[in-house]
Order: C-alpha cells, then structure tokens, then sequence
C-alpha cells in the first residue's frame, strides 16, 4: 500500500524557517498533487497547500510547498515562523487506485 | 460563504450503528465531491471515502468496504455517512470536507463506541 510518510515532529525559533518533507513509499510523487493541512488542537483541520503548490485565500504567503521527484517527497516550508504556526501539519495525495491517502502527521513546535 | 455543518456527537454500543450528517452551503452542491475523514483519539487522519454528490457514486477507502455508506440529499444539500457494526476502535471525530482539496472541513462530529 502507498504510504505518506512525514517526521513526527520539528521545532524552531520563531522567525526562523522550517521545512516539513513527506516522503511517498513508491510510484511518483509527482503523478498527484499533494495538499498540507494544519490542525491546531482541539480544531478541526484546514487546508494551508493545495495542488502542491497553492495558497487559499487567507493563507500567509510564509506557506508555501514544492514537489521534489528526485527523492518522491513533498514539502511544506513555512518562513518567519510564529508562536501561532505551532500545529500539527499533514500531507495527503492519492495512491494509484485513487484512494486517499494522509502523512501520519507533524507537530511543529515554535520555541 | 462556503460551510459545512455536521451533526452532533453520538454514543453507540458496539455492534450498533452511526448516520452521520453534513450540511453544505455557499456553493453549487452537485458541482463538487464530499470526502469523510475520522481521526481517533490522539491519533492522525484516516481518509473513509468520497462521494460524487451530482450522481451519487461512491468511491471507499478498502479499509472501510462494506462497512461504510454514504448518500446525498440534493434538495437538502446534505451529505451522510453511515458505519455499520461499530466496534470500539471506531470511536473517533468524523469530519466531511469539500472536493478537491478538501477545503473547507466541517466541525466533526464525535462517535463513541462503548459498551
């Protein structure tokens, strides 16, 4: 089975920069697009990228992600890192049958 | 603007089971797909299974065949998902969330499966 898998957890400074990979178990990354979520505690999850690389309106342009096929993972980069950014972060994309399929998720801390 | 509302939190006993419900709105209903996510206790999200909320086709996640249902009511723009013979590891927050990328999520709506 296609799987997503992600670190169980980053922290940095704020203000700083930090990277958030998702790495797919086979095929290509590449052939789906891959969205990141963020899920404060207690909160239901919202969509930060989709189709790779797209911001919703109202996501900070501190957001942003890129697909890297060379090592079949994904990116979520978030710049000028802030107390608020602390979540937890997920990736999903679909495997080649379409069935979704999510990162096991992400706990950015902001220390 | 674009909402989804779910139905409340629901207790059942093992064996029983659950018909959730999602109210969407500020959008064109038939236009789009609906997603089902659960997330256990402390644990990450597990995609069930998408509706095609225009025909009615329903595409499930394996972990969840024959288990899981989900219709469309197109006069009341409302989505629902049922499982069937819960057991107790089915207790989790349930979240729709609108095609294609899954955005936005509805408030979730909690299941409790105990005896």
């Amino acid at each position: 089975n296609f799987m997503l898998t992600q670190p169980h957890s980053v922290s940095e400074s704020p203000g700083k920069t930090v990277t958030i990979s998702c790495t797919g178990s086979s095929g290509n990354i590449a052939s789906n697009y891959v969205q990141w979520f963020q899920q404060r505690p207690g909160s239901a999850p919202t969509t930060v990228i989709y189709e790779n690389t797209q911001r919703p309106s109202g996501v900070p342009d501190r957001f942003s992600g890129s697909i890297d096929s060379s090592s079949n993972s994904a990116s979520l980069t978030i710049s000028g890192l802030k107390t608020e950014d602390e979540a937890y972060y997920y990736c999903q994309s679909y495997d080649t049958t379409n069935q979704g399929v999510f990162g096991g998720g992400t706990k950015l801390t902001v220390l | 603007q674009v909402q989804l509302v779910q139905s409340g939190a629901e207790v059942k006993k093992p064996g029983a089971s659950v018909k959730l419900s999602c109210k969407a709105s500020g959008y064109s209903f038939t236009s789009y797909h609906m997603h089902w996510v659960r997330q256990a206790p402390g644990q990450g999200l597990e995609w069930m299974g998408v509706i095609n909320c225009a025909n009615g086709s329903i595409r499930n996640a394996r972990e969840f065949q024959g288990r899981v249902t989900m219709t469309r009511d197109t006069s009341t723009t409302t989505v629902y998902m049922e499982l069937l013979s819960l057991r107790s590891e089915d207790t989790a927050m349930y979240y729709c969330a609108k095609s294609p990328w899954f955005d936005p999520w509805g408030q979730g709506s909690l299941v409790t499966v105990s005896s």
